[in-house]
């Protein structure tokens, strides 16, 4: 079975621009979740989505946003790009359920780079 | 707020050798405790957690961690430690004080076991 899959896999952007990632989760997972994970840090949460609906949002700026389509791929779009906006963006996926023991399985993520 | 830490940033083994990889957890309520291992320009891998039950929990590729409540630790162990197990682990902890159900990570320790 296809893993979570992400796209692109890197991505230069210059300080100023958009950028949207792309993200499709393991197939039978409704919830998708988006973390950020800066070098020799790890991961922070950015986002979670279940049923196209929101149901959690990190300490991040309004510059990140995200969604989810009906077939429950997701889209992260960041606005204004910063350097510091630099980082390994992962994408994870679960079943939904709800339960607190509900895994998530993290695709490879896209690597972004902000000049 | 729930918090991970990871006291060591590095551990160094021998292989063949067990090993052990320490990750404490501060959080309200009951802990639902995560370990991943990311492997270099790679995602993370989900190798086990704990949700309930037993306090020895076995996970994927011979790992398998101890829970202990009193002490709020969830180290990582394995008995015979393989060179291709170097790589970086991440202890996370399920959020609890929100309706959300994000992880939140410690900062990662370094295995490098030596052939």
């Amino acid at each position: 079975d296809a893993g979570v899959t992400q796209s692109p896999t890197h991505l230069i952007k210059t300080r100023g621009q958009h950028v949207t990632l792309r993200c499709s989760p393991i197939s039978g997972h409704k919830s998708v979740s988006w973390y950020q994970q800066v070098l020799g840090q790890g991961p922070q949460f950015i986002f979670q989505y279940y049923e196209k609906e929101e149901r959690g949002r990190g300490n991040f700026p309004d510059r990140f946003s995200a969604r989810q389509f009906p077939n429950y791929s997701s889209e992260l779009n960041v606005n204004a790009l910063l350097l510091g906006d630099s980082a390994l963006y992962l994408c994870a996926s679960s079943l939904g359920t709800g339960m607190m023991g509900d895994t998530q399985y993290f695709g490879p993520g896209t690597r972004l780079t902000v000049l | 707020a729930q918090s991970v830490a990871q006291p060591e940033d590095q551990v160094n083994v021998a292989e063949g050798n067990p090993l052990t990889v320490k990750c404490t957890y501060s959080v309200s309520g009951n802990p639902y405790l995560f370990w991943y291992v990311q492997y270099p320009n790679r995602g993370l891998q989900f190798l086990l957690k704990y949700i309930t039950g037993d306090n020895l929990v076995k996970g994927s590729y011979g790992f398998e961690a101890e829970f202990n409540k009193s002490q709020t630790s969830f180290h990582l162990k394995k008995p015979s430690a393989l060179v291709s197990d170097s790589a970086l682990y991440f202890c996370a902890v399920r959020d609890t004080d929100t309706g959300r159900r994000a992880l939140t990570f410690g900062s990662g320790t370094r295995l490098q076991v030596q052939p």
